[in-house]
């Protein structure tokens, strides 16, 4: 069974522009949530979907952060325009139950 | 005050030793527990859900302190394999994850 996938691995970007990051979350998983590290931080939560639905997004940073999850399939993460704090690992997950959450191997972004 | 906060790391400890990380909790009313591990540069994998009555998966062994709120992970016979960084991690409200920083540990030949 493939795991969770999260494209692209890394992205380094310039301040101001635009990034998108995707999750494809394990097939048949409803659940669908975002988390992110930031240097020498803990790992944080940002949102969830249930299906295409947002169930929580009370972890976004701020309106410069868009998620969204068409057909409750896969998920998109746009950071428009990206800061310098935006930097760190951003991981997704998924489950089909709150107790075993299954995590993508994340994006590394660095703005710069 | 962090929601979950861990002994601060790294750990460091020769092959063969018994090594014991610490966690504790702000929220009296979590309801689950977990110890994840995360190698460096991957992604947190679930080593092991912790209960009540407490539980042992072969070198590993979870307790769980309600009334204290604390949370704890015995590694036994450690091997140079074990090292990573050891999360704990309580689900908050809608199943989210909230997580500790972490402690890093480094077993040594």
């Amino acid at each position: 069974e493939a795991g969770v996938t999260q494209f692209p691995s890394h992205s380094v970007i310039e301040k101001g522009q635009t990034v998108t990051l995707r999750c494809d979350p394990i097939s048949g998983h409803d659940n669908l949530y975002w988390y992110r590290r930031v240097m020498g931080k803990e790992i944080k939560f940002l949102l969830h979907f249930v299906k295409e639905s947002k169930q929580d997004e009370s972890g976004m940073p701020n309106n410069r952060f868009l998620a969204e999850r068409t057909g409750g399939t896969y998920s998109t993460l746009k950071v428009q325009p990206a800061e310098l704090e935006d930097s760190g690992v951003y991981f997704c997950a998924s489950s089909q139950n709150p107790w075993s959450q299954y995590f993508g191997p994340g994006t590394r972004l660095t703005v710069l | 005050r962090k929601e979950v906060e861990q002994d601060p790391g790294p750990f460091n400890v020769p092959e063969g030793a018994t090594v014991a990380f610490n966690c504790t909790y702000s929220n009296s009313a979590s309801q689950s527990f977990f110890w994840y591990r995360q190698d460096c540069r991957k992604e947190p994998k679930l080593l092991m859900s912790v209960y009540s009555s407490g539980n042992e998966d072969g070198r590993f062994t979870a307790q769980l302190n309600r009334a204290s709120q604390y949370i704890s992970l015995l590694i036994r016979d450690s091997k140079l394999s074990d090292s990573a960084t050891y999360l704990c991690v309580v689900n908050g409200q809608g199943g989210k994850l909230i997580f500790g920083q972490g402690t890093e540990l480094s077993v040594k030949p």
